[in-house]
């Protein structure tokens, strides 16, 4: 079945470094990806997605590209803010289907 | 525009007992489904509904059940509620030509003791 695996973390980073949250896929087809973010107390909120093979997804200074050859979707920003310090998630749906299958989230905490 | 919503915030109940938790999706969206958030397994889905129907469910047992109304709003039941149903329930909605793009509630918390 259709799976997501990405670096768990937690990761601690200062204001302003650069962030790299990796992310893998196995999936039949070709998948719709997407990072969700959860920010404490919160549900998700959709931060960007890709549907096909060279794509770049981008939103609030956050960027993944959907690389087929490397079945990845790296999420990365160039310098991180105290009100990034959230739970990442990166998720796919499968050709065919309509629900999410997720990872298990990367928790990202910046400091001052 | 009003989002995703869902009722109760929390929800406490003993183990056996019942538990129905509430959904109600964006306007114009027709989809929903239900994850559960539990601690250490991460988010996984429940159940799709569409058009007032059930299209899809994942690896849970029939006691989680639940049903979309003519207005697309939803219901979750938990039967016979054990310890380990305890976790953070989100519904989300999508709509009909971007099924893809899912929209989440804030959840319900549900506490079995």
């Amino acid at each position: 079945g259709d799976s997501v695996t990405q670096m768990e973390g937690p990761v601690t980073l200062s204001e302003e470094a650069c962030l790299t949250i990796n992310c893998t896929y196995t999936a039949t087809g070709y998948p719709s990806l997407f990072w969700y973010v959860q920010y404490p107390g919160e549900g998700l909120q959709l931060l960007l997605k890709a549907t096909k093979a060279d794509d770049k997804g981008s939103n609030k200074g956050f960027e993944a590209t959907y690389r087929k050859e490397t079945t990845s979707f790296h999420l990365e920003k160039g310098s991180v803010q105290v009100s990034d310090s959230a739970v990442y998630f990166c998720a796919l749906t499968g050709a065919g289907s309509y629900q999410l299958t997720f990872g298990k989230g990367t928790k990202l905490s910046v400091i001052p | 525009e009003a989002g995703v919503t869902q009722s109760p915030t929390h929800l406490i109940k003993t183990r056996g007992q019942q538990a129905t938790l509430r959904c109600s999706p964006i306007s114009g969206h027709t989809s929903v489904y239900w994850y559960q958030q539990a601690l250490g397994l991460g988010l996984q889905f429940l159940l799709w509904y569409d058009e007032g129907e059930e299209r899809n469910r994942g690896n849970f047992p029939p006691r989680f059940s639940g049903r979309q109304f003519p207005n697309y709003s939803s219901e979750l039941n938990v039967n016979a509620l054990e310890l380990e149903d305890s976790a953070l329930y989100l519904c989300a909605s999508s709509f009909l030509a971007i099924r893809n793009e899912q929209f989440f509630g804030p959840g319900t918390r549900l506490t079995v003791l």
